[in-house]
């Protein structure tokens, strides 16, 4: 099956600077990679998603790679804000006709230094 | 967007009851619904997959007697704790997979069980 690895677990930067978290997957077939965002206490929300004939997608101050010969992929977030914090989860899906396992990531503690 | 509402987020009961916990897409219509759950600081841990009208698929460890999952509508699955103890403890959360998207689940916000 998929393994999905993910790191930094924790991750401090200061208001203003960028912040890159990175995973790996080891299933070729996975060609979707979404990012969820989970607050303290709630439900992981998507934040940005890429597909695997896209190299990167950008969504604000929101960015993703993605490095299919490698098998890795990246959350990129510039200008980061104090409402950033939040552990941010990766995920890896194969393709299919119909519903495959989505395979998450440990999650990245992500503190921003107001 | 995609709206799936969780009921209760939070829940106290007393060992040996049954808690029941509903997820709901708000706004789309979900074949397929999840239930996770999440241990601090950790990962999400699918439990089982529920396919609307069919009986629940369940990850491997997961004690399908225990966990009892019904998908009844294309909008409700509910998950019930039978005889909740202890170690039953948790933060369960539900996602909901939109039938008019690829494999992009949509998460309710989580029920936090505290059993007695």
């Amino acid at each position: 099956g998929e393994n999905v690895e993910q790191h930094p677990s924790t991750l401090s930067v200061q208001e203003g600077d960028s912040a890159v978290i990175k995973c790996t997957y080891s299933d070729s077939a996975s060609n979707y990679f979404p990012w969820y965002k989970q607050e303290l206490g709630k439900g992981p929300q998507l934040i940005i998603d890429i597909r695997s004939n896209v190299g990167e997608k950008k969504d604000q101050r929101i960015a993703v790679t993605l490095n299919k010969t490698a098998k890795h992929f990246s959350l990129h977030i510039t200008e980061t804000q104090p409402e950033d914090s939040a552990v941010y989860f990766c995920a890896a899906s194969p393709n299919s006709g119909g519903y495959q396992k989505v395979t998450f990531g440990i999650g990245t503690k992500l503190q921003v230094i107001p | 967007g995609a709206v799936v509402s969780q009921h209760p987020s939070w829940v106290i009961c007393k060992s040996g009851t049954s808690v029941k916990i509903e997820c709901r897409s708000l706004d789309f219509q979900a074949t397929t619904m999840f239930w996770y759950r999440q241990f601090p600081k950790q990962s999400l841990m699918l439990m089982a997959t529920s396919n609307e009208g069919s009986k629940a698929t369940y990850e491997q460890g997961v004690e399908k007697d225990k966990f009892l999952i019904n998908h009844a509508s294309l909008t409700l699955s509910t998950l019930t704790v039978t005889s909740a103890h202890p170690e039953d403890s948790s933060f369960y959360i539900c996602s909901a997979r939109d039938r008019g998207t690829w494999n992009i689940q949509y998460f309710g916000a989580g029920t936090r069980l505290s059993v007695l």
